[in-house]
């Protein structure tokens, strides 16, 4: 398995309120993902990075950001958590080049409730 | 951009009988075409890729899938399925932008094996 966790696994937060979950990566890849998990939806796209300190927007990265100091590190951030945002967080990350033939690996998944 | 659509939300099929999980795509550029496997309350590993070539893709755990560019399909077959095969199964698509391979995913399709 690759070298993926997610932290924290289960979190309940009240509507308002900051939240960042942390992506880390032991495997020295390049690109790292976040995607958000709702029923019907499949994963959508919220963030990405290629580098440190290189990151680009996704399908639904409205009220998220996003910061990646160090290769092995990603944090996701909803600066004022809603309930819409309620979901599953899934990290992945892929080996570089980041060839669209690549296989991306997925972390453990972080369970968010917004109250 | 791509779309995928995955046609069946929940499959419910008896143990030890064939099963097909059906997947279609579009998109303006080729792609390559992947199906990941989701066990409950864990991530999303990979079943199989498409990459180029032979149209039958073989993946783990006895399943494969089908390639048919007229009809932009990649459908998911298992001749016996087990207990075991019980989850969710994604299909999803890639095309490489300047930054990396972006994955879109269907909406899922659940696979419930019965006694």
């Amino acid at each position: 398995d690759a070298g993926i966790t997610q932290s924290p696994r289960h979190k309940v937060t009240e509507t308002g309120t900051p939240v960042t979950l942390r992506c880390h990566q032991t495997e020295n890849h390049r690109y790292m993902y976040w995607y958000r998990q709702d029923p019907g939806h499949g994963l959508r796209l919220i963030h990405y990075s290629y580098g440190v300190k290189d990151t680009d927007k996704g399908e639904v990265s409205d009220g998220y950001s996003v910061s990646r100091s160090k290769t092995e590190d990603f944090l996701l951030t909803l600066e004022s958590a809603t309930s819409s945002q309620t979901s599953v967080y899934f990290c992945a990350i892929s080996e570089s080049p980041g060839l669209a033939e690549e296989t991306q690996y997925f972390g453990p998944g972080t369970r968010l409730l917004v109250l | 951009a791509q779309s995928v659509t995955q046609l069946d939300s929940q499959v419910p099929v008896f143990e030890e009988a064939p099963v097909e999980l059906r997947c279609n795509y579009s998109s303006s550029v080729s792609v390559y075409l992947f199906w990941y496997v989701q066990y409950p309350n864990q991530g999303l590993q990979l079943l199989l890729k498409y990459l180029s070539g032979s149209t039958l893709v073989k993946g783990i755990n006895g399943f494969e899938a089908e390639f048919n560019k007229s009809q932009t399909s990649f459908h998911l077959r298992k001749p016996s399925v087990h207990i075991s095969d019980t989850a969710e199964y994604f299909c999803a698509v890639s095309a490489h932008n300047n930054a990396g391979n972006m994955l879109t995913f269907g909406g899922g399709t659940r696979l419930m094996v019965k006694p």
